[in-house]
């Protein structure tokens, strides 16, 4: 999972299948969101959970957040090539600044 | 929108040299942030501007880095002299006035290789 000190991790699955990733932050937040960069690009904003929020959905991105535990997952379903990817989550403290994790490197085989 | 606008896409350059990274963000976004992506730190936020004024540097390593926004649709990060440890991608990235909920639009960012 992610967080600020812990090492980015990787994963590889096969196209069609479900990828997981997980986060944790450490303080109250105003919301947690999830970035894309896609190799050699700038990140792409995917999705925002407010705190308020447990579940959200958009397209096949499924993102859950448990503020008692302090941790969200970003769940894409049906996995294609073109997810390779490395995933951010970023969490808002409610200071103007997005304090963004290592990384979840995940690659799509076709 | 043609969104974020970073330029060079990628510097090389000698140690001791001055190097300047330059932005524009996307029209009518007040905020602007520097951000800075190793492998060993991720990403790290620099200073961010609001309304073209710098709100906090904090995240600037040192006194050789330095960033303007003289007006709404331009910055410039500016690193005097070099060093190989700067090596690294420079991203800026603009977001909307509001907004509660606060989503960054990146630029393609600036490979800079110090040697």
């Amino acid at each position: 999972s992610q967080q600020g000190e812990e090492d980015p991790q990787a994963l590889s699955i096969q196209e069609g299948e479900n990828a997981t990733m997980n986060c944790s932050y450490k303080t109250s937040i105003n919301n947690l969101q999830w970035y894309r960069q896609n190799s050699g690009r700038g990140l792409v904003h995917l999705i925002l959970i407010r705190s308020n929020e447990r579940e959200k959905h958009s397209g096949r991105l499924r993102v859950t957040l448990d503020t008692s535990k302090k941790s969200s997952s970003l769940l894409i379903t049906a996995s294609r090539a073109a997810d390779t990817a490395s995933y951010f989550c970023a969490t808002d403290y409610g200071n103007n600044r997005l304090a963004f994790g290592k990384g979840n490197q995940v690659v799509v085989i076709p | 929108d043609a969104g974020v606008i970073q330029s060079p896409r990628h510097e090389v350059t000698e140690m001791g040299q001055e190097v300047t990274l330059r932005c524009k963000p996307i029209s009518g976004h007040d905020y602007l942030f520097w951000y800075r992506q190793t492998m060993m730190r991720g990403l790290e936020l620099l200073i961010y501007f609001n309304n073209n004024v710098p709100i906090d540097d904090s995240g600037m390593p040192e006194d050789r880095f330095s960033a303007k926004m003289p007006n709404a649709s331009f910055s410039t990060l500016k690193i005097q002299p070099s060093e190989p440890r700067d090596s690294a991608v420079y991203f800026c990235a603009s977001s909307k006035p509001g907004q509660g909920d606060r989503k960054l639009f990146f630029g393609s960012g600036t490979q800079l290789s110090v040697l």
